[in-house]
């Protein structure tokens, strides 16, 4: 299977623990996002990557989450102390880059549930 | 905001009827995108519209785009129960796009 993939896909912590999650895009892929889903809402935007470069981070982003693409192929995000408000669907998704926008290809999603 | 916002919420309709659900946006978008996501198979892409596009169809699907308006639809003909889902519209520039709240669909047998 060639689509993105994300693990793990579920996962449990206690709150103040630091969780990371790991997204594999689509291989010829250079965008690739992360977003947040609760339920009954839309994706939220986190975060994207050209290739390794993080171009633009949410301004409703904690400094406890990071994100990292090293060398433009897969991506970590990382949550620091965990909150119970943290406990989303974390969503990655990957596309190309051109300027009239292009569809989205999202991985399943990991469930992370902070107790 | 460039955020969408679909309408209706919640849309249940008899199988073979169509669905028809309405995004409204605030600002100049570049594209707008619509999604679909169901427990099976996650997010999945519909359709893109660009914003000097009106009008688009894929399958059984029909997309309208009226940039004067800041509004989109998207028609769904002669439904079938796998359609039930939560459909996304999602207004884009030219890096990312911003998600609305959903619409549901359920498409009753």
């Amino acid at each position: 299977d060639t689509g993105v993939s994300q693990n793990p896909r579920h996962k449990i912590t206690k709150r103040g623990q630091n969780v990371t999650f790991r997204c594999d895009p689509i291989s010829e892929h250079n965008r690739l996002y992360w977003y947040r889903q609760t339920l009954g809402q839309g994706p939220e935007f986190l975060t994207y990557f050209q290739n390794e470069a993080q171009l633009e981070k949410s301004r409703l982003l904690s400094d406890r989450f990071s994100a990292e693409r090293p060398k433009g192929s897969f991506s970590t995000l990382e949550i620091q102390r965990t909150e119970q408000g943290d406990s989303a669907m974390y969503l990655c998704a990957s596309s190309l880059a051109a300027p009239g926008g292009v569809e989205q290809y999202f991985g399943p999603g990991t469930r992370l549930t902070v107790t | 905001s460039q955020q969408g916002e679909e309408d209706p919420q919640a849309l249940s309709i008899q199988e073979g009827e169509n669905a028809t659900m309405n995004c409204s946006y605030k600002t100049s978008i570049n594209n707008l995108q619509w999604y679909r996501q169901n427990s099976g198979r996650g997010l999945v892409h519909l359709i893109l519209i660009r914003s000097n596009e009106r009008e688009k169809h894929s399958g059984r699907l029909r997309v309208t785009l009226d940039t004067s308006k800041k509004s989109s639809s998207l028609l769904i003909t002669a439904s079938r129960a796998a359609d039930t889902a939560s459909y996304f519209c999602a207004t884009g520039n030219y890096d990312k796009v911003i998600f609305g709240p959903g619409t549901s669909l359920s498409v009753i047998p």
